[in-house]
């Protein structure tokens, strides 16, 4: 059973457009994270949400924690081919000495020129 | 930027062979994770660690073991390798932020072929 579900899948899109992708859980998370992959490499942390409702910007990017901090949205305002990646999002549960992560299956986006 | 790093990048290894992947941090982060990523595929914590001489199974059921004599290094152990333990292997170390959120720092995988 996945506890962090992550839509769409597979993205393909064109430079510039617009586009949002999605985690959502059952669960209640303490704090959220996103997380952006290359092929062979390992994640690289983008932003950490925490308070219910929260939102943060990260240039193009918009993160958005859900009220009930069950679930996140990723905005990304014109897309560029760079931001051709795996976007996994993770869940932090447990106390805050305790704390483990929880991941998604991410979202494979293709931005093309 | 975070200093976690993972050796071998790359591996392949017959059956039956005993394999240690290293993972050392330079955070001073007193946890530490091993995840496994199968291709195109979610991440699975397999072994955490809260600190020297702590270790705990993740919710990945995981036939490798882990060690932390260190606070920096968090080394995965293969007794006897097998093609199922074919993946990529992952660390990571975390820190906790402000806010009481702890933030996760991967290092760049090692990609395990057991042939």
């Amino acid at each position: 059973t996945q506890l962090l579900e992550q839509s769409p899948q597979f993205l393909s899109i064109q430079e510039g457009e617009n586009l949002t992708v999605y985690c959502n859980s059952s669960s209640v998370f303490s704090s959220l994270q996103w997380y952006r992959q290359e092929p062979g490499e390992g994640p690289v942390l983008l932003v950490t949400v925490v308070t219910g409702g929260e939102v943060k910007k990260l240039k193009r990017l918009t993160f958005q924690f859900g009220d009930a901090r069950k679930d996140s949205s990723l905005h990304i305002t014109a897309a560029q081919p760079g931001d051709t990646g795996l976007y996994l999002c993770a869940g932090a549960r447990g106390t805050n000495y305790g704390q483990n992560f929880v991941f998604g299956p991410g979202t494979r986006l293709s931005v093309l020129p | 930027e975070a200093d976690i790093y993972q050796t071998p990048r790359y591996l392949v290894i017959g059956t039956g062979k005993k394999i240690t992947l290293e993972c050392s941090q330079t955070m001073g982060h007193d946890k530490m994770y091993w995840y496994q990523q199968d291709p195109g595929m979610e991440l699975h914590l397999i072994h955490y660690s809260y600190g020297v001489n702590s270790t705990e199974k993740g919710d990945l059921s995981s036939e490798s073991t882990v060690s932390r004599i260190r606070t920096e290094h968090f080394p995965l152990t293969l007794e006897s390798a097998r093609p199922s333990h074919t993946s990529q292997y992952l660390c990571a170390s975390s820190e906790l932020r402000k806010g009481q959120t702890y933030e996760q720092y991967f290092g760049p995988g090692t990609r395990l072929t057991v042939t």
